[in-house]
């Protein structure tokens, strides 16, 4: 079945190290997301990308990095420079991105089940 | 993009119907409405979406202000796995796809 699958689901890390959440997808989406999610808290945008090998970054994107060398894959790393890591991640992707001749965009995100982060 | 607003958090009887408003006061000529929900520990799903007109499917309706300044989602009978926050964000079609604003939605509880 089609869909986004993120690993791991939890993650320990040690301050002062890197660590990298892995985000698939299998639906041929154009673009792809990811949130940050605090307890209580709405979804904060970290990154985004719209076609391979581009991506902007979202509202907190500070002390994190991507990439996007495939149209499936979405990598996000949490760097030493994030001072408060510990957080639920979301990666989520879109069916088309809006091209800049125009396009149809359906705009139904998918999720993945998040990754759980917590920093000892 | 423009922001939405809902109640923080709401309480209805399972069976019964329940309608979860939005107000998104700023919304352009050209952002679509759309509903998403989150159960606890897992990631948001699609709910519904519509730009002008009502909008049926098989999970809930959406109602739609004629200024578009409002919206309301409507479950039209609440059960005990409708129990989750549920989130209205605009999408802007007619420019940049990029960000896409989640606020801290309505958290929807059911009583048995």
């Amino acid at each position: 079945d089609g869909g986004i699958t993120q690993s791991p689901k939890y993650l320990f890390r040690k301050e002062g190290q890197n660590v990298t959440l892995s985000c698939e997808q299998n639906l041929n989406h154009d673009a792809m997301y990811w949130y940050r999610q605090d307890p209580g808290q709405g979804l904060r945008l970290i990154y985004y990308s719209q076609i391979v090998n581009d991506f902007q970054k979202g509202d907190i994107a500070e002390g994190y990095s991507v990439s996007r060398e495939k149209k499936e894959s979405f990598p996000l790393t949490v760097t030493s420079a994030q001072k408060n890591p510990t957080a639920f991640y979301l990666c989520a992707s879109m069916r088309w991105a809006l091209r800049l001749a125009g396009g149809l965009n359906t705009g139904e995100l998918f999720f993945g089940e998040g990754s759980r982060l917590t920093v000892l | 993009d423009a922001k939405t607003t809902q109640p923080n958090s709401m309480e209805s009887n399972e069976e019964e119907p329940v309608h979860l408003p939005c107000n998104h006061s700023t919304i352009s000529g050209t952002d679509y409405i759309h509903w998403y929900r989150q159960l606890p520990s897992q990631g948001p799903e699609y709910v519904i979406h519509g730009l002008t007109s009502n909008v049926n499917n098989r999970m809930a309706s959406l109602a739609i202000a004629e200024d578009r300044k409002s919206s309301t989602l409507i479950l039209h009978r609440a059960t005990l796995r409708d129990a989750a926050v549920y989130y209205c964000i605009l999408r802007d079609y007619g420019g940049s796809q990029g960000n896409l604003i989640f606020g801290k939605g309505t958290k929807l509880s059911v009583k048995p």
